[in-house]
């Protein structure tokens, strides 16, 4: 089956600073990709969409400036937490539908973020 | 509102014992409707899903979930659990004819006696 892959799947960082994730599609092409945030024990939340050659679509509540979301090829989505604080520490998992979002969606591995 | 209720926190089943995970939704239509198992520290792998045709479908691992319109209900079942089973279950739907983006339940977490 398709495979969407996460890098890194843990990061430490500092308070203050940025940290950059990428999700790829590894066997096909998605013109979408989707970040979610998952907090320990609880649901996925979906952050924004991601759309190949345009901008990022965020949901309510998501700081667009925080969450920067560049989606540069049809592989390869990318999400930069900036100036990063302990309240950003979380579980970030990206996912990118085959064809149609109907259809099944791969989920990566997911992302542990640790912000000290 | 559009949503997805999963209104079991955590289940605790004996290995061999049958088991349902509970799923609702509330929408308005037909959602498409997953189910997806998430182990510790993995991924999520999707279980099944539901689009539409005969109501019952079968998934990986043993699984299969029932789609009652009458009650707006996805729930998921596997006659025997294993130990192996022991995860966190998350429905979600697909919801409004955009498709635009996929909803997830609060999750299920499954412990297995032994």
């Amino acid at each position: 089956g398709a495979v969407v892959s996460q890098h890194p799947s843990r990061v430490i960082c500092k308070s203050g600073t940025s940290v950059k994730i990428e999700c790829r599609s590894l066997d096909f092409q998605a013109t979408t990709m989707f970040w979610y945030r998952q907090f320990p024990k609880q649901s996925l939340m979906l952050m924004a969409t991601s759309n190949e050659g345009s901008k990022a679509t965020y949901e309510q509540g998501v700081e667009k400036d925080k969450f920067l979301i560049n989606h540069a090829s049809l592989t390869l989505s990318t999400l930069t937490v900036t100036s990063a604080h302990p309240e950003d520490s979380s579980f970030y998992i990206c996912s990118a539908p085959y064809s149609d979002l109907r259809e099944t969606q791969y989920f990566g591995p997911g992302t542990r973020l640790l912000v000290l | 509102a559009q949503s997805v209720t999963q209104p079991d926190i955590h289940i605790t089943v004996s290995e061999g014992a049958s088991l349902e995970l509970r799923c609702n939704y509330s929408y308005g239509a037909t959602p498409y409707l997953f189910w997806y198992v998430q182990s510790p520290g993995q991924g999520l792998q999707l279980l099944l899903k539901y689009f539409s045709g005969d109501t019952l479908v079968q998934g990986i691992k043993g699984f299969e979930a029932e789609f009652k319109r009458s009650q707006s209900s996805f729930n998921l079942r596997k006659p025997s659990v294993h130990w192996s089973d022991a995860a966190e279950y998350f429905c979600a739907a697909v919801l409004g004819s955009s498709a635009s983006k996929i909803i997830f339940g609060s999750g299920t977490r499954l412990s297995i006696r032994p």
